[in-house]
Parts: C-alpha cells; sequence; structure tokens
C-alpha cells in the first residue's frame, strides 16, 4: 500500500451518465494529480493540484472535471464521456509540486470502460 | 521526436542476467529522472531516482544517466522472475508553472526462469 486509494476500483458507464473518481492520500502530501493510462501509450498526466490550486492542465477534454477540496481529497468528475475514455485512471500525490524532488506515490487505479 | 522514449520490448534476459533498460529524452531542460516499476494489472512504483550524472546504486539496481547524451538507463543484477513487469521512465523538467512532467511507453521486461 502506498498511502494512496481510489474508489471506484472498476467503473462501466454509459455516454450520458455522470459519475465521479474519488482519490485519497493519507500520505501528508501537498500535490495531488490525476493520469490517464491508455493500452500502447504513455502514462498521460491530466491535472496537477498543489495546496488544492490546480497548477497544470494538460488540454484535458471539459468532459472530465476535477476538484480538490483539501490537499488529502481529489475527484474526477466525468460526465458524457465518449468510448475513447475507456482506460485506468491513476491518482498519485507527492510531497509539493514544482520542486525538481518529485517522487510520485500512485494509487491502485480505476479501471472504467464506458459503453 | 518523442520526448521519452523507451524500446518497448519485450526484453527478455534469463534467471540471474543482468537486464539493461533505455531511455532516451528531447528536453535538455530536464533535471529529474524516474524508474517506474508496473506489474500487470497494478500502478506504477518507484524504483530509482536521479538528478546528477553518473551511476546511483541501489541495491540490485543502478540507475545511469548522462545528461549530455540525453540519455538514462536502468540496470537490474541477478534478475528475477519476479523482475518481470513494465518499467516507465519518467522525466520532469522545470518547476512552478513551467513544470513539466512526461512519462515513456515503458518496457516490458521477462525474466525467464
Amino acid at each position: 500500500e502506498t498511502g494512496v486509494t481510489q474508489t471506484p476500483r472498476h467503473l462501466v458507464m454509459g455516454m450520458t451518465n455522470k459519475k465521479s473518481l474519488k482519490c485519497e492520500q493519507h500520505l501528508g502530501h501537498n500535490a495531488m494529480y490525476w493520469y490517464k493510462q491508455s493500452a500502447k501509450k504513455p502514462l498521460e498526466l491530466m491535472f496537477v493540484y498543489s495546496l488544492e490550486e490546480r497548477v497544470e492542465n494538460n488540454s484535458v477534454p471539459s468532459r472530465f472535471s476535477p476538484e480538490c477540496p483539501n490537499s488529502s481529497h481529489l475527484f474526477l468528475h466525468l460526465h458524457t464521456l465518449q468510448p475513447e475514455d475507456s482506460a485506468l485512471y491513476l491518482c498519485a500525490s507527492s510531497p509539493n509540486s514544482g520542486g525538481i524532488l518529485q517522487t510520485q506515490y500512485f494509487g491502485p487505479g480505476t479501471r472504467l470502460l464506458v459503453l | 521526436q518523442k520526448e521519452v522514449e523507451q524500446n518497448s520490448g519485450p526484453l527478455s534476459v534469463p534467471e540471474g542476467a543482468i537486464a539493461s533498460l533505455n531511455c532516451t529524452y528531447s528536453d535538455r531542460g530536464s533535471q529529474s529522472f524516474f524508474w517506474y516499476r508496473q506489474y500487470s494489472g497494478k500502478s506504477p512504483e518507484l524504483i530509482m531516482s536521479i538528478y546528477s550524472n553518473g551511476d546511483k546504486e541501489d541495491g540490485r539496481f543502478t540507475a545511469q544517466l548522462n545528461k549530455a547524451s540525453q540519455y538514462v538507463s536502468l540496470l537490474i543484477r541477478d534478475s528475477q522472475p519476479s523482475d518481470s513487469a513494465t518499467y516507465l521512465c519518467a522525466v520532469i523538467r522545470g518547476g512552478g508553472s513551467n513544470y513539466k512532467l512526461t512519462f515513456g511507453k515503458g518496457t516490458l521486461l521477462t525474466v525467464n526462469p
């Protein structure tokens, strides 16, 4: 266990559904991240939050909406997704963002299937 | 040119051999370099980090960095079947608003008993 938990672990949703992914870290870190991992593609950084403020948004479609209510919790709200959004969504945390010492601790991921 | 490039493999080595995993990157401003191991169906876990030129050893693992050649490698000595996994190279440039973290696609390593 890395100290980063994610729920749900598996999710199947239709294209018209609205769902949310949850991430919680118990490490006292100040930065949290959402990644997308698709087959045969590099891990893609989607969002970065540092001290609850979004510091990076890598041109992610608006159907993905992140929320960071405090430094321990991170959500990814999903609506009107497309089948190509099916992937493993990984949450990670690190002590802080912006410095060069960026050891990332990953959660177990949510396997998402969009039908 | 891909920002972080790795041979996708699979790289197959016999048990007890040295496995050599390579990674090249395109951004000369890159400062931090990481190797993650990802077992099938699991999330990545950090194996090694390296920030300055040269070698860094941790148990059976050695990371090597050559910034002039924009090259970082991971050597695994005395490879074990439990080392069979995908190894991801990650590179960080900058900080603050210039922060950029990029992963390679990963190299699949198979250690045969």
